[in-house]
C-alpha cells in the first residue's frame, strides 16, 4: 500500500532557483495538503486543496504556488527559493470530513543555500 | 482561530515510567482531536483520535480523553518503552469540506532511556 508518496526526499537549492515538489496519493481522497515543519514551530499549513480543481491558502503561503493536477496529485512549487524556505515539507491527504485523520508522506528535506 | 498548545519538551523518562504529555486547545465549535507520532526520519502517523466530548482514544498502550470542560486532550501511557522515543503532536480538526483543516501543536519530543 503506497498511501502518500512524495518526491524528492532530499534537495539542495541555491537562492533564486525554482523547483517543484511532487505528491501523489492512491486512497481516493478528496482533500490534500502541504505543510512545512520547522524546529519549535510544529507543522504549518502552506496550501490545501479541498477537492480536485480547488486550492486555498493556508497559514504560510507566501513564496509558494500549488497545482492540483488531478484527484491523485498535488504539487508545490517554489518559484525563487530563499534560505527561509529551508524546511521539511510534508504532503498529506484525507477524506473531507472533520472526524477523519490525515495521512502523511515521508517528507522532503529542502535546504536553500 | 483554532489553536493547539502542547507542553514543551524534551521529555526524558526511564523505561517503564508513566508518561503524560499535556495538550489544550482553542476552537469555536466541536472539533475532532488527534495525536500523531513522528519517528526519526519519518512522516507523521496517526496514534489515536477522539471525535466527541468524553470519548477516549487508545492505541498501543497510549490513551487520551476528550475533555470539553477543560478543553484538553492529554496523552498518557502507563509504561513507556525505548521504542516510544519520538515526537508527539496534538492536533484538532474542525468543520467539513473546504473549512476542514488540521491544526497542529508544536510537538513534544519524548526520549526514553534504559
Amino acid at each position: 500500500n503506497a498511501g502518500v508518496t512524495q518526491t524528492p526526499k532530499f534537495q539542495v537549492l541555491k537562492t533564486g532557483q525554482s523547483m517543484t515538489l511532487q505528491c501523489a496519493q492512491d486512497m481516493n481522497h478528496n482533500s490534500m495538503y502541504w505543510y512545512r515543519q520547522d524546529p519549535g514551530m510544529g507543522l504549518r499549513l502552506i496550501y490545501y486543496s479541498a477537492s480536485e480543481g480547488t486550492t486555498d491558502k493556508g497559514e504560510v503561503p507566501n513564496g509558494y504556488n500549488v497545482s492540483r493536477l488531478n484527484k491523485r496529485e498535488f504539487s508545490l512549487r517554489l518559484e525563487s527559493a530563499a534560505p527561509s524556505q529551508t524546511s521539511v515539507y510534508f504532503c498529506a491527504s484525507s477524506l473531507d470530513t472533520s472526524n477523519t485523520e490525515a495521512f502523511f508522506g515521508q517528507g522532503t528535506r529542502l535546504t536553500v543555500v | 482561530g483554532d489553536s493547539v498548545t502542547q507542553m514543551e519538551g524534551p521529555v526524558t523518562l526511564s523505561e517503564e515510567a508513566f508518561l503524560t504529555i499535556n495538550c489544550t486547545y482553542t476552537a469555536t465549535g466541536y472539533p475532532s482531536l488527534f495525536w500523531y507520532v513522528q519517528y526519526p526520519g519519518e512522516g507523521l502517523q496517526l496514534l489515536l483520535k477522539a471525535t466527541k466530548a468524553d470519548d477516549k482514544g487508545s492505541n498501543k498502550g497510549f490513551e487520551a480523553t476528550y475533555r470539553k470542560e477543560t478543553t484538553s486532550f492529554h496523552l498518557e501511557k502507563g509504561s513507556v518503552q525505548v521504542s516510544d522515543s519520538a515526537v508527539y503532536f496534538c492536533a484538532l480538526r474542525e468543520g467539513t469540506g473546504t473549512a476542514s483543516k488540521l491544526t497542529f501543536g508544536t510537538g513534544t519530543r519524548l526520549q526514553v532511556t534504559l
